[in-house]
């Protein structure tokens, strides 16, 4: 089975502060994702990366940086955490040949 | 990229049969329809994906018209744990990153 794990299932940060939001898969997969999830507004793709350093934009990626040197690891960076930023967090992973994504369990982050 | 439109919520009641239709107007022509599950606090769980006509998996099936402006996915003889949210997503296949949109989703609530 895939296993796409992330790093915390909670998080409360402070205003400012920079937060850093780990996501490993152990299926060598080159596609993975950052989104976030809010009440009424579904998933939204914040950045995707189709290979090791390599990284695109997705719909919101205002106040994000993503890292991704190693092929099983993708970090989400909040350089400076605002209140908005508060959200549930997914992580998910896709093989080069599949459509299928795979999700992580989720972070929920809360800034105050 | 195509938008999607699903209905915000549905009831059901178990063993009944429930259809959800999802609108995709602008779908592109290299554009497939996948739907995905997600059960509160975890992430969204592939469910089926087609391009045209009729799928059927051991989970649901979705049926595909000949214009692919919408589609219907289909849950037999749904049960209480099948309560969940239903996202649609349109996108291509295989692109690099995969930029996949997800919308509200629907509220799928089986009642007793």
């Amino acid at each position: 089975d895939v296993k796409v794990t992330q790093s915390s299932r909670y998080l409360v940060k402070r205003t400012g502060e920079k937060v850093f939001l780990e996501c490993v898969q152990d299926m060598d997969h080159e596609n993975m994702f950052w989104y976030r999830q809010d009440p009424g507004l579904g998933l939204r793709l914040i950045y995707f990366s189709y290979d090791v350093k390599m990284k695109e934009k997705g719909d919101i990626p205002e106040g994000y940086s993503v890292s991704r040197e190693k092929k099983e690891r993708f970090s989400l960076i909040l350089e400076s955490a605002s209140t908005n930023q508060t959200s549930m967090y997914l992580c998910a992973s896709r093989g080069g040949l599949q459509s299928e994504q795979y999700f992580g369990p989720g972070t929920r982050l809360t800034v105050t | 990229l195509a938008k999607t439109t699903q209905p915000i919520s549905m009831d059901s009641y178990e063993g009944q049969e429930v259809n959800i239709t999802c609108s995709h107007n602008n779908i592109a022509t290299n554009d497939y329809i996948t739907w995905y599950q997600q059960f509160p606090s975890q992430g969204p769980r592939f469910i089926i994906q087609g391009y045209k006509t009729k799928v059927t998996n051991e989970v649901a099936s979705l049926f595909i018209p000949a214009d692919r402006k919408s589609s219907t996915l289909s849950l037999p003889r749904v049960s209480l744990s099948d309560t969940a949210v239903y996202y649609c997503l349109v996108g291509p296949l295989y692109n690099q990153g995969g930029k996949l949109i997800f919308g509200q989703g629907t509220e799928l609530s089986v009642k007793p």
